[in-house]
């Protein structure tokens, strides 16, 4: 079974400042993982993803996040941040079996909130 | 290309009845999942369909059920409402050879009264 952990429930950073949300992840088998990213009133927009390849992932609006096996972590990070940047942000994790076949259900973390002071 | 849509995006029910949540798909997915999101649990995963087939199950009890059809769209069930079943319904819909991918909806609100 597969469970994501993120740390901390509500990040507030200046706009400008550097923007990190922690993820770690629990998986018996290679993971697939998201970051996602929640609106109000919207559904879940996708920020990034890792499925095997570099370990470095950008993604959408100036993200990235970096895969560490040895930490079973997938911290997502923007340099700068920006007002717009305000949401509620989500990692998620989708097993694959031992051929590289994702299944179909993601799990989800808990979700972190972001908030930005101008 | 339109996106996922969900139909309705608020719903009001009472206790007991039943109500159908209906989702299309982007056009080409194949593939449909459903999450239930509220505050207290988070993001769970309900069901996944595909080619009309239920292919993953969550923890939900039998009251919570889905079907598929021909042209992919989806709907989802739940029968003798609970004030519990108060939540945003997410529906996602993933390609076929992308199928790592899932591509989310608005929700459905349903508020039970």
């Amino acid at each position: 079974a597969q469970s994501v952990t993120q740390l901390g429930s509500h990040v507030s950073v200046s706009e400008g400042a550097l923007v990190l949300l922690r993820c770690n992840y629990s998986s018996s088998v290679p993971p697939y993982l998201f970051w996602y990213v929640q609106y109000p009133n919207q559904g879940l927009q996708l920020l990034l993803k890792y499925t095997s390849a570099a370990t470095l992932v950008k993604g959408i609006n100036g993200f990235e996040a970096e895969f560490k096996k040895s930490e079973t972590s997938f911290h997502l990070t923007k340099p700068s941040a920006h007002m717009s940047d305000a949401a509620e942000y989500f990692c998620a994790v989708r097993a694959t079996n031992a051929g590289g076949t994702s299944y179909g259900k993601l799990t989800f973390g808990q979700g972190t909130i972001l908030t930005v002071h101008p | 290309k339109a996106g996922v849509t969900q139909t309705p995006r608020y719903l009001i029910k009472t206790r007991g009845q039943q109500v159908t949540l209906s989702c299309s798909p982007i056009s080409g997915h194949r593939s449909v999942s459903w999450y239930q999101q509220t505050p207290g649990q988070g993001l769970q995963f309900l069901f996944e369909y595909f080619s009309e087939t239920q292919r993953n199950k969550g923890n939900f009890p039998g009251r919570f059920s889905g079907r598929q059809f021909s042209n992919s769209r989806s709907e989802m069930n739940v029968s003798t409402l609970e004030l519990g079943d108060s939540a945003l319904y997410l529906c996602a819909s993933s390609p076929l050879l992308a199928k790592n991918i899932q591509y989310f909806g608005a929700g459905t609100r349903l508020s039970v009264l």
